[in-house]
């Protein structure tokens, strides 16, 4: 079965602070990949990084990074000196080798304040 | 840039009613989708299509259908909307090749149902 579990609902924290955002998940495919989305509160969700189950290395971008551990089965995303505008949902997902089908964990609210 | 839209931001329908909501996207992708998101469940699949005249069902296809005549365009239908119905419904659409596949959302439709 596949799923992704985001533990934390709701995280606040003030700006310039660091916070990692986790994300676990379970697949029996060998094949898969994992992604973030970005909810604004304007509601459309936004593609943030796409990562392939062949390739742990971690990836940053900006003052975002993603850290990925098949033996942990996580792929977690942490925001260096967070800012006001990173204020949104964050939704982790899984995909298997069927494109078609997205596992979408339950997303976590990240609060930040000035 | 891909653009998704759908029909309503906001639809306000009463029980009963025979209610469809619209998806266009402009970028000849292959893969559409229809979600909807409740607090605390994340996205969950209701209905995707992989080519035109193509549908399967998704996690929660219950009291739902769907309809795609052309390749841009995917309708999400609530034959009898319920309650229960009322949700955020997103729409998505993706390439569907290993290159390319994440998925790219429209803004979304808040709907109530009375």
């Amino acid at each position: 079965a596949q799923k992704v579990t985001q533990a934390q609902t709701e995280i606040s924290v003030v700006e310039k602070e660091d916070v990692t955002l986790d994300c676990v998940y379970e697949t029996r495919d060998t094949t898969y990949y994992l992604f973030w989305y970005k909810q604004p509160p304007s509601g459309e969700l936004v593609f943030l990084i796409r990562r392939n189950s062949f390739d742990e290395q971690n990836e940053i971008s900006g003052r975002y990074s993603w850290n990925f551990q098949k033996s942990t089965s996580s792929f977690n995303f942490t925001i260096t000196a967070s800012q006001v505008v990173d204020s949104a949902v964050y939704f982790c997902a899984l995909s298997g080798y069927n494109f078609n089908k997205f596992y979408f964990g339950s997303g976590t609210k990240l609060n930040v304040k000035p | 840039d891909v653009k998704v839209t759908q029909s309503s931001r906001y639809l306000v329908k009463r029980t009963g009613e025979k209610v469809f909501l619209e998806c266009v996207q402009d970028m000849d992708h292959e893969n559409m989708f229809w979600y909807r998101q409740d607090p605390g469940l994340g996205l969950r699949l209701i209905y995707f299509s992989y080519d035109v005249k193509m549908k399967e069902k998704g996690d929660i296809p219950e009291g739902y259908s769907v309809s795609r005549e052309k390749k841009e365009r995917f309708s999400l239908i609530l034959e009898s909307a319920s309650t229960n119905q009322t949700s955020m419904y997103l729409c998505a659409s993706s390439l569907g090749t290993s290159e390319d596949y994440e998925q790219y959302f429209g803004p979304g439709t808040r709907l109530t149902v009375t």
